[in-house]
């Protein structure tokens, strides 16, 4: 079946602009999962859905970061007024729920590589 | 908080020839889960083995095995007969939790030759 995919591939902006990067997760995985990739940082998590349950936002690095999760499937990753510091890629992951060791498998997308000018 | 520590941050192997990735974390958990990823170019993360550490047995996926000491908090992945399809960037990761977020070390990049 169809894997995690991510949208758009490549973002250019402008610093102080707001951009959108959405995730379409596997179809059924309750979980889903972003990530930031930088030179600098290496792989963060910044947040984590999890059914109907409260967002986990602890990594979420400011306030101008924000995430939600329509319908239980499809995330937007929004970044407010963009600096170049937040030029990076953006991973999103998906997890199927279930007891079985083997749930615990993320399942990444291809990323979006934002780059902030 | 969890830290995975990777010191390679390259490597280079020749084709057929064995390599051993290296990785070692902390956790105060007893029970957790640990994870080597693959991203090759095209930045797709692909799971390529993993730890329960209360099994006491080293997982083993066909080229792919891992050396995990659980006392020493060491967790280092060995590719036998390297292939230059395993060229790619590796990330060793921990997971405290079924379903939790993971932790990621800084990743090493392996570079296979002809």
């Amino acid at each position: 079946g169809a894997g995690v995919s991510q949208s758009p591939s490549n973002k250019v902006t402008e610093k102080g602009k707001d951009v959108e990067l959405r995730c379409d997760p596997i179809s059924g995985h309750t979980a889903l999962y972003w990530y930031r990739q930088s030179l600098g940082q290496g792989l963060e998590f910044l947040i984590y859905f999890q059914g109907n349950s409260a967002p986990d936002k602890s990594g979420l690095p400011s306030d101008r970061f924000s995430a939600e999760r329509t319908g239980g499937s499809v995330s937007t990753l929004t970044i407010q007024r963009t600096q170049q510091e937040d030029s990076a890629v953006y991973l999103c992951a998906s997890r199927p729920s279930g007891g079985a060791v083997s749930y615990n498998e993320q399942f990444f997308g291809p990323g979006t590589r934002l780059t902030v000018l | 908080a969890q830290t995975v520590t990777q010191s390679q941050p390259e490597m280079s192997v020749q084709e057929a020839e064995t390599v051993t990735l290296s990785c070692t974390y902390d956790t105060s958990e007893s029970n957790y889960y640990l994870f080597w990823y693959k991203q090759p170019p095209s930045r797709q993360m692909i799971l390529v083995i993993r730890q329960e550490a209360y099994k006491q047995q080293n997982a083993t996926e066909n080229r792919f095995s891992v050396n995990f000491q659980k006392a020493a908090k060491s967790f280092s992945l060995k590719i036998s007969d390297s292939q230059l399809g395993d060229t790619a960037m590796y990330f060793c990761a921990f997971m405290k939790r079924p379903g939790e977020k993971l932790v990621f070390g800084k990743g090493t990049k392996l570079t296979v030759n002809p």
